[in-house]
């Protein structure tokens, strides 16, 4: 079975450009996660999708970031203007559980960005 | 809000040593608690889980029991490998929210 796939591995931008980052969550599963992670930290949630709806959008820093779930399968996440606070690792996970089960979530191997 | 507490690390260890990472949550209701462990240069992965209170989950010789009474999910193992140097996170998942992670600690086992 074919796992979370991201893209790009790495990207280094300029601080006020802008980015975007794809995801190709695990056939079947319903619901994406994307997630950031600061060096030294522990994943933060930044939005959560149910098929194509919006779960919990609740830490997304909405002046500068978006996402979008088309048809309920790929999902991409966008940063536009960049800051150099933004360096991190972003993680795309799926799990395939809806509603109230607490599955579990399979990440990808995430996106390196460097803003400088 | 729900959140989960993990000991600080690094954590420098010989082979074969006992390994403890201590990880406490707060919640409501009955979560669902795991680890997850992140390898140098991969993705994060899942090493165990436990769904309710007393449950324990295992993998690759790693344990977790699921302490209601304390709160805490804390990680063993009896003998560490080099190959176990990663860095580990305790999370949560209630009522079907995302996971919720601790902030990592970091494991390096020296043969």
């Amino acid at each position: 079975e074919a796992g979370v796939a991201q893209s790009p591995r790495y990207k280094i931008i300029e601080k006020r450009q802008s980015v975007a980052f794809w995801c190709n969550p695990i056939s079947g599963h319903a619901t994406l996660y994307w997630y950031q992670q600061i060096l030294g930290q522990g994943p933060k949630l930044l939005i959560q999708f149910q098929n194509n709806g919006v779960v919990d959008d609740s830490q997304l820093p909405k002046d500068r970031f978006s996402a979008e779930r088309l048809k309920g399968v790929d999902s991409t996440l966008k940063i536009q203007p960049a800051k150099l606070e933004d360096s991190a690792v972003y993680l795309c996970a799926s799990s395939i559980g809806t509603g109230g089960m607490n599955t579990e979530a399979f990440f990808g191997q995430g996106t390196r960005l460097t803003v400088v | 809000g729900d959140s989960v507490t993990q000991m600080e690390g690094p954590v420098t260890l010989s082979e074969e040593a006992f390994l403890t990472i201590n990880c406490t949550y707060t919640a409501t209701g009955y979560p669902s608690l795991f680890w997850y462990v992140q390898y140098p240069g991969e993705g994060l992965q899942l090493l165990l889980k436990a769904t309710k209170a007393d449950d324990k989950g295992s993998n690759k010789g790693f344990e977790a029991t699921y302490r209601k009474e304390t709160t805490s999910f804390h990680l063993e193992k009896g003998s560490v490998q080099v190959s176990d140097s990663a860095v580990y996170f305790c999370a949560l998942r209630n009522r079907g929210t995302a996971l919720i992670f601790g902030k990592g600690t970091t494991l390096s086992v020296s043969s």
